[in-house]
């Protein structure tokens, strides 16, 4: 079975500040990788994913991920955030075959002005 | 129109009580699962549906029953409801031949009183 940790549970930072948010994960077999974001009061949304192929991914809203198999991370970067990428954000972690998704216990990333 | 539409959004019940929430999709995906959000633990898998004959547990499914009536509607039962399934659910759905990404509806905030 695989799963997911999630390191902070809050990341407060600065508007226009660099960020990292970290996944960790744990399977004995390859791995999918997911970051969802949860806006306030809004259901989850994909931002970005690693399925194969260029170990750095690039997602919506100037987010990127790297993915590092030798350190099971996959930890999420943008160089400079903005008050509206206030929201929770949830990595998560499947399997080739795809069953189901299993998702860390979310980090809320609070920009302040 | 929302692509994946979850009622009651919002639903105050008593202990006992049997409730009903409803999930709907017109992505026309096979795949259909139910989630619960609580604060601190992120998102945890209930049930899931492949098909309309293929239903399967997840991670916390008792004190839940699932049924899905059609390839678009996929419900959540909470027989006996209880103060511990106060939370945040989630319906997601997902095609299970094209794509790898999950489509989350907004959510039914749930308290049992």
């Amino acid at each position: 079975a695989q799963s997911v940790t999630q390191l902070d549970s809050q990341v407060p930072v600065f508007e226009e500040a660099p960020v990292e948010l970290r996944c960790n994960y744990s399977s004995s077999v390859s791995v999918y990788l997911f970051w969802y974001v949860q806006y306030p009061n809004q259901g989850l949304q994909l931002l970005l994913k690693y399925l194969s192929g260029s170990t750095l991914v690039k997602g919506i809203n100037g987010f990127e991920a790297e993915f590092n198999k030798s350190q099971t991370s996959f930890h999420l970067r943008k160089p400079s955030v903005h008050i509206s990428d206030t929201a929770e954000y949830f990595c998560a972690v499947t399997t080739s075959g795809y069953s189901t998704l299993t998702f860390g216990k979310g980090t809320m990333l609070l920009v302040s002005p | 129109d929302a692509d994946v539409t979850q009622t009651p959004r919002n639903r105050i019940t008593k202990t006992g009580k049997r409730i009903m929430l409803e999930c709907s999709q017109t992505k026309g995906h096979d795949r259909m699962y139910w989630y619960r959000q609580d604060p601190g633990l992120g998102l945890r898998l209930i049930y899931y549906s492949f098909d309309v004959k293929d239903i399967n547990k997840g991670e916390i499914s008792d004190g839940y029953s699932v049924s899905r009536q059609a390839q678009a509607k996929f419900s959540l039962s909470l027989e006996s409801a209880i103060p511990n399934q106060t939370a945040l659910y989630f319906c997601a759905t997902r095609d299970g031949f094209s794509t790898d990404t999950q489509y989350f509806g907004p959510g039914t905030r749930l308290t049992v009183l």
